[in-house]
């Protein structure tokens, strides 16, 4: 597509229940990343996809995190168990070929756990 | 954690005057972006200075980059309400293909 698509845009859950968060990435990009986002903070890495490699997952706050990626393309970040403080902007974002391009980012998740 | 930190946290200025904002950072970097986001949700690109570069324009936007202090200044020229927004800067490390390591941002507010 011609961005990068996330859903939902918004989701509001009870404590424990399993949200999946979904990312559409530009078509041909190879790179994707999950971040994390507290309200008035920067951004927090989570997992890195590049191509068939291994994903980088050091950034996942705990092991209710998870991540794939199917066929190089869309990506779901799922959080199991949720709890209050899982309330944050989830963003994805995709990079072609190459270091020196700019990232270009979804609209983001937001997730509110109650 | 979080490499980059920008300066001023906040900052108030008439539209039309000029917006000035910093990012330091630690490590050798490949290059230092500059992103905007409106509302707490999507990044967008601004503008990406490689680290052999100086000086990069785009627009009403001018950035430098000083490795030798380790640091970057963002300039918007004649500043106007649609610039409200929070900025953030990022470095790719030199030792690194992929991982960029972002700072806390800068929140801006133009008032009319």
């Amino acid at each position: 597509g011609a961005g990068v698509s996330q859903s939902p845009s918004n989701k509001v859950t009870e404590k424990g229940k399993d949200v999946e968060l979904r990312c559409d990435p530009i078509s041909g990009h190879t790179a994707l990343y999950w971040y994390r986002q507290s309200l008035g903070q920067g951004l927090e890495f989570l997992i890195y996809f590049q191509g068939n490699s291994a994903p980088d997952k050091s950034g996942l706050p705990s092991d209710r995190f998870s991540a794939e990626r199917t066929g190089g393309s869309v990506s779901t970040l799922t959080i199991q168990r949720t709890q209050q403080e899982d309330s944050a902007v989830y963003l994805c974002a995709s990079l072609g070929t190459g270091r020196n391009y700019g990232y270009t980012f979804g609209s983001g998740t937001r997730l509110t756990v109650v | 954690s979080q490499q980059g930190e920008e300066d001023p946290q906040a900052l108030s200025i008439q539209e039309g005057e000029n917006a000035t904002m910093n990012c330091s950072y630690k490590t050798s970097i490949n290059n230092l972006q500059w992103y905007r986001q409106n509302s707490g949700r999507g990044l967008v690109h601004l503008i990406l200075i490689r680290s052999n570069e100086r000086e990069k324009h785009s627009g009403r936007l001018r950035v430098t980059l000083d490795t030798s202090k380790k640091s970057s200044s963002l300039l918007i020229t004649a500043s106007r309400a649609a610039d409200t927004a929070s900025y953030f800067c990022a470095t790719l490390r030199g030792d690194s293909n992929y991982q960029l390591i972002w700072g806390a941002g800068t929140k801006l507010i133009i008032k009319p």
